[in-house]
């Protein structure tokens, strides 16, 4: 069984400029998370879809990033406009079903880099 | 909010030495308790997990214990290897992942 896949795996863009991040779900997951790593920092949740629907996008930082998970499938990450301080590691998560001990599948990451 | 603090590295070990990785965690709640692992070139993976205080979570050798008390979850491993070397998150999961900075951790033939 394919775990999550994400592409592209690195994508080096100029300030101001549009990234479209794709994520494929392990199949019959319902619940798919996007999360940031920057700077080597710490992993930050930015949201979560049950289905098609946004469950929880408290983590957004602002209205330049816009997540869709169309059809309940696959979701994307646009960042429009990018900024520098956008650079990091994306990754994309799924889980069967939610809840505390639920365990999270995590794809490889893509690395955005802005200059 | 819920947060996690863990070591800060990197961490630099020889073959077969004890390695340690000390985790601390805030929340209101009765979280949950991971470790990630992420090797080179690869995704997250979950190394272990325990859902209550006093559970301990192990697997590939490390362990962990939640310890309510003291607010912990630290990673021990009695003898690392060359392929233990990875980045180490500790995480709590309060029906969303809250992650530490991560641990760097290199071990040398």
């Amino acid at each position: 069984e394919a775990g999550v896949t994400q592409f592209p795996s690195h994508s080096v863009i100029e300030k101001g400029q549009t990234v479209t991040l794709r994520c494929d779900p392990i199949s019959g997951h319902d619940n798919l998370y996007w999360y940031r790593r920057v700077m080597g920092k710490e992993i930050k949740f930015l949201l979560h879809f049950v289905k098609e629907s946004k469950q929880d996008e408290s983590g957004m930082p602002n209205n330049r990033f816009l997540a869709e998970r169309t059809g309940g499938t696959y979701s994307t990450l646009k960042v429009q406009p990018a900024e520098l301080e956008d650079s990091g590691v994306y990754f994309c998560a799924s889980s069967s079903t939610t809840g505390r001990d639920t365990e999270a599948f995590f794809g490889q990451g893509t690395r955005l880099t802005v200059v | 909010g819920d947060s996690v603090t863990q070591m800060e590295g990197p961490v630099t070990l020889s073959e077969e030495a004890f390695l340690t990785i000390n985790c601390t965690y805030t929340a209101t709640g009765y979280p949950s308790l991971f470790w990630y692992v992420q090797y080179p070139g690869e995704g997250l993976q979950l190394l272990l997990k325990a859902t209550k205080a006093d559970d301990k979570g192990s697997n590939k050798g490390f362990e962990a214990t939640y310890r309510k008390e003291t607010t912990s979850f630290h990673l021990e491993k009695g003898s690392v290897q060359v392929s233990d070397s990875a980045v180490y998150f500790c995480a709590l999961d309060d029906y969303k992942l809250s992650f530490g900075a991560g641990t760097t951790v290199t071990v040398r033939a």
